[in-house]
């Protein structure tokens, strides 16, 4: 089993849908966990760390669900703009990040 | 501030021959990182550094050596370039390594022919 699993997608969404990504981690001694975003052909950036209480920044809302080892990403009212591929990252104490293969979403007008 | 940047952005080298990757930040980060994205694979740890003057292996080190003798800088060589190593890079640092955001360069690009 992969450490960190994600549904490779691609989602295509019209604009304004709501879209939700899941990723599965394989180590229950996981610490941290994050969703970052990359652009076509750019670097990957910081999108939000995810907590386990959930927390949401505008219109995106991140949960964790230690028990099932478990993340998800909620987008709502999708833009264009929010086209990307968003990697899940978990880290493990005294590990580096680990890095899944990326959910695509195209969001179309 | 440029935040983390990388040179050269794009190259293309024959198998067998060498180059060295270059990363500057200029965020005072301790930690580094080279990684290598694949398509299908994701991002891979190559090398990373917990200060100057020291490096460790991350996932896929074979074939890479690293170097970080000012705190500023990390280095990727490739001694000998092989088709297996074409790729994008990334080199990536960060405050702390377990819990901190990671700040990524633009990437280099390297076909080996």
């Amino acid at each position: 089993r992969k450490e960190v699993e994600q549904d490779p997608g691609p989602f295509n969404v019209p604009e304004g849908a709501t879209v939700a990504f899941n990723c599965t981690y394989s180590n229950s001694a996981s610490q941290s966990f994050f969703w970052y975003r990359q652009d076509c052909r750019k670097e990957p950036k910081l999108l939000m760390s995810v907590y386990s209480s959930g927390n949401e920044d505008g219109r995106f809302t991140a949960q964790l669900n230690r028990a099932s080892q478990y993340i998800s990403l909620l987008i709502r009212d999708s833009k264009l703009s929010d086209s990307a591929t968003y990697l899940c990252v978990v880290n493990q104490a005294g590990t580096a990040l680990i890095f899944g293969k990326g959910t695509t979403l195209s969001v179309s007008s | 501030n440029a935040g983390v940047t990388q040179t050269p952005k794009f190259r293309v080298l024959k198998t067998g021959q060498s180059m060295t990757l270059l990363c500057a930040q200029d965020m005072n980060h301790e930690y580094m990182y080279w990684y290598r994205q694949d398509p299908g694979m994701g991002l891979r740890l190559i090398h990373y550094s917990v200060g100057e003057g020291t490096t460790a292996k991350g996932e896929v080190p074979d074939g890479y050596n690293v170097s970080r003798l000012k705190k500023q800088n990390f280095l990727l060589g490739l001694e000998s370039a092989a088709p297996s190593q074409t790729s994008v890079y990334f080199c990536a640092s960060s405050y702390v390594r377990l819990t901190y955001e990671q700040y990524f360069g633009p990437g280099t690009r390297l076909t080996v022919t």
